[in-house]
């Protein structure tokens, strides 16, 4: 249980150009979802909290307009990388929390899906 | 953005020995978790600690939760090749947010 996808697992884009990666979670409800980003040989930097029906809360030096989050349903967070540029390619990576453990300690659980790497040219 | 501090940094290892690694961070926090980073993949939750001085295994990894809230040690016994990889710890503090560790590179020697 407690499986997260994204997809695409790779994309290399034109700069100027918008990407979408999805985020879902197979086998379970999550109300808040999470984006990392991660740089080579660097650990992962959260950007944003997906909160489905509600606005993203974006970290501190997260242009919000330039990282579009949205999470319209119980299982899909979406991220778009707006007029994207050489300095955002990177490794980025969803994470989401299971709504069943709520109320437990191990609700702050996160479960990782396989990360897309965005290369711009 | 804030990191955990981890060491080592990275390591060489023979199989079969045992490796250890540790995290240490400036403020408290309620729960301590590792995960597992393979190349060009997502972190795989290894262990999650959720009381102060808890002692938890899964199979060859052991890890527990510093008395003062603001550590965390993973060992892993009879390290195997399949062992490589880039380790972090995570904390939260009852928040949403994960604070990773700055990563363990482990390299097993066959």
């Amino acid at each position: 249980g407690a499986v997260v996808s994204q997809h695409p697992s790779r994309v290399i884009c034109k700069s100027g150009t918008s990407v979408k990666i999805e985020c879902r979670s197979l086998d379970f409800q999550a109300t808040t979802m999470f984006w990392y980003r991660q740089f080579p040989k660097q650990s992962l930097m959260l950007m944003a909290t997906s909160n489905e029906g509600s606005k993203a809360t974006y970290e501190q030096g997260v242009e919000k307009d330039k990282f579009l989050i949205n999470h319209a349903s119980l299982t899909l967070s979406t991220l778009t990388v707006t007029s994207a540029h050489p300095e955002d390619s990177s490794f980025y990576i969803c994470s989401a929390r299971d709504r069943r453990l709520a109320g437990g300690s191990s609700y702050n659980e996160q479960f990782f899906g396989p990360g897309t790497r965005l290369t711009v040219l | 953005g804030q990191q955990l501090n981890q060491s080592p940094q990275s390591m060489f290892i023979q199989e079969g020995e045992d490796v250890s690694m540790n995290c240490t961070s400036s403020s408290i926090f309620n729960t301590w978790l590792w995960y597992k980073q393979d190349p060009g993949e997502g972190p795989v939750l290894l262990i999650a600690l959720y009381k102060a001085g808890e002692l938890t295994s899964n199979g060859r990894l052991t890890a527990q939760f510093g008395i003062t809230r603001k550590d965390s040690f993973l060992n892993i016994s009879a390290s195997i090749p399949s062992d490589v990889g880039i380790y972090f710890c995570a904390g939260t503090s009852g928040t949403y947010k994960y604070i990773f560790g700055t990563g363990t590179r482990l390299k097993v020697l066959a």
